[in-house]
């Protein structure tokens, strides 16, 4: 079946280092997206991707960066990890045309010390 | 796209219907009604969608008001699986903007 997962699935890190999560999906499909999920906020969109060389900055996209070099994977960055940034990242993909009907794998867990 | 309103929290007794509300009082005419629900610490998950008809499928029902101002999310016999937070949306069905999430409503189902 297919499917999107994400890779770590928790992860610890200090602050200044700079992390990659991976997100995957065998969908085919070209939009992707990274959410971020924290107490109080709900899920806050970080960067996405309309297809491969393609990317856009979401909401909160500040000290996050992606790269779309092929349509499976979807890699977001933080360049220097902060605090701040200790959170829960959902990633999700959607067919062309069908934004928002939506796969969200099942969650990385960063905690930054 | 058009913001919604939907009370914070609900408890429903399980095996009875849950009726979720969500008020889009400026949705516009080319705009869908989307649901998710995220139960803990998993990612969200698509219920269903309609634009002005209701809508059934296997989890859910949807029905829309006949102005198109506010929608009610049925899940007809809510179990204890469907303790979650639930996510009404407002957006165009196509265009190049994502999904925008709310605060949502966070249904307990109690045995």
């Amino acid at each position: 079946d297919a499917e999107i997962t994400q890779s770590p699935r928790h992860k610890i890190t200090e602050t200044g280092r700079q992390v990659t999560l991976a997100c995957h999906q065998t969908w085919n499909h070209n939009n992707m997206f990274w959410y971020r999920q924290d107490l109080g906020h709900g899920l806050r969109l970080i960067h996405y991707s309309y297809g491969v060389q393609d990317t856009n900055k979401g909401e909160v996209s500040d000290g996050y960066s992606v790269s779309r070099s092929n349509t499976e994977d979807l890699p977001l960055t933080l360049e220097s990890a902060a605090s701040s940034q200790t959170s829960v990242y959902f990633c999700a993909s959607s067919e062309s045309g069908r934004e928002t009907e939506a796969f969200f794998g099942q969650g990385t867990r960063l905690t930054v010390v | 796209d058009a913001k919604t309103t939907q009370p914070t929290s609900m408890d429903c007794a399980e095996g009875r219907a849950a009726n979720l509300p969500c008020n889009h009082s400026t949705i516009s005419g080319n705009e869908y009604v989307y649901w998710y629900r995220q139960i803990h610490s998993q990612g969200p998950q698509y219920i269903i969608h309609g634009l002005k008809n209701n809508e059934t499928n296997e989890m859910a029902s949807l029905i829309i008001t006949e102005d198109r101002k506010s929608s009610t999310l049925i899940l007809p016999h809510a179990t204890l699986r469907d303790t979650a937070v639930y996510y009404c949306i407002v957006r165009r069905n196509s265009g190049n903007t994502p999904l925008v999430f709310g605060k949502g409503t966070r249904l307990s189902v109690i045995a």
